[in-house]
């Protein structure tokens, strides 16, 4: 079965600094990756994915994360940390249900502060 | 609506009492997708309905928990006889249609606390 490992448990920046959140996975199978963000007392928001096309992969708010297969990682970065990112970040990966369904897979999640 | 709605927003019951909680999907999705969120455990994966049928009730941490769907679109959470370990957030999630890389839009969750 898959599974996710994010390293650290909260992360804290200055704002306009890099924000890196990392995150490894294991899969038996090519995997689909997944990033969402929670905002407090929000649901969870997709902020990008990598399903095989492009090993880099752009999402919203400036956020990118690179696929590494040699490495099983798949981190998120941003070059410059604004307020506004402040929140909880989850990396996912795709695991199978029956009939091909989609079950996400987790990482303990990371929560990222901003410092003014 | 624009979004995945759930009901109630916050829930405190007594332990031993039932709980329902209420999920409506983005119109359209045939996929609906019930986790847990508690402290220190991330988000589990508790049931997942393709239309009204329910495939996969693996992720259901015991037999007080049961779930449905009807119409291809409401689906209600029912925890019986509540213990205190069952307070979490419980979130539910919708998509088009089952997919390995389907996006998943998650509602704001349940935050239920069990005295």
């Amino acid at each position: 079965a898959q599974s996710v490992t994010q390293l650290g448990s909260h992360v804290s920046v200055s704002e306009g600094a890099l924000v890196l959140l990392r995150c490894n996975y294991s899969s038996s199978v090519p995997p689909y990756l997944f990033w969402y963000v929670q905002y407090p007392n929000q649901g969870l928001q997709l902020l990008l994915k990598y399903t095989s096309a492009a090993t880099l992969v752009k999402g919203i708010n400036g956020f990118e994360a690179e696929f590494k297969k040699s490495e099983t990682s798949f981190h998120l970065t941003k070059p410059s940390a604004h307020m506004s990112d402040a929140a909880e970040y989850f990396c996912a990966v795709s695991d199978y249900l029956f009939k091909g369904a989609q079950k996400l897979v987790f990482g303990q999640g990371t929560r990222l502060t901003i410092n003014p | 609506g624009a979004g995945v709605s759930q009901s109630p927003s916050n829930k405190v019951t007594e332990k031993g009492k039932d709980v329902e909680l209420r999920c409506d999907p983005i119109s359209g999705h045939t996929a609906l997708y019930w986790y847990r969120q508690s402290l220190g455990q991330g988000l589990e994966f508790l049931i997942y309905f393709q239309g009204n049928s329910a495939p996969d009730k693996s992720g259901l941490p015991s037999d007080r928990f049961s779930a449905e769907r009807t119409g291809g679109s409401v689906s209600t959470l029912t925890i019986q006889r509540t213990q205190q370990e069952d307070s979490a957030v419980y979130l539910c999630a919708s998509s088009f249609g089952p997919g390995l890389d389907e996006k998943l839009f998650f509602g704001s969750g349940t935050q239920l606390s069990v005295l």
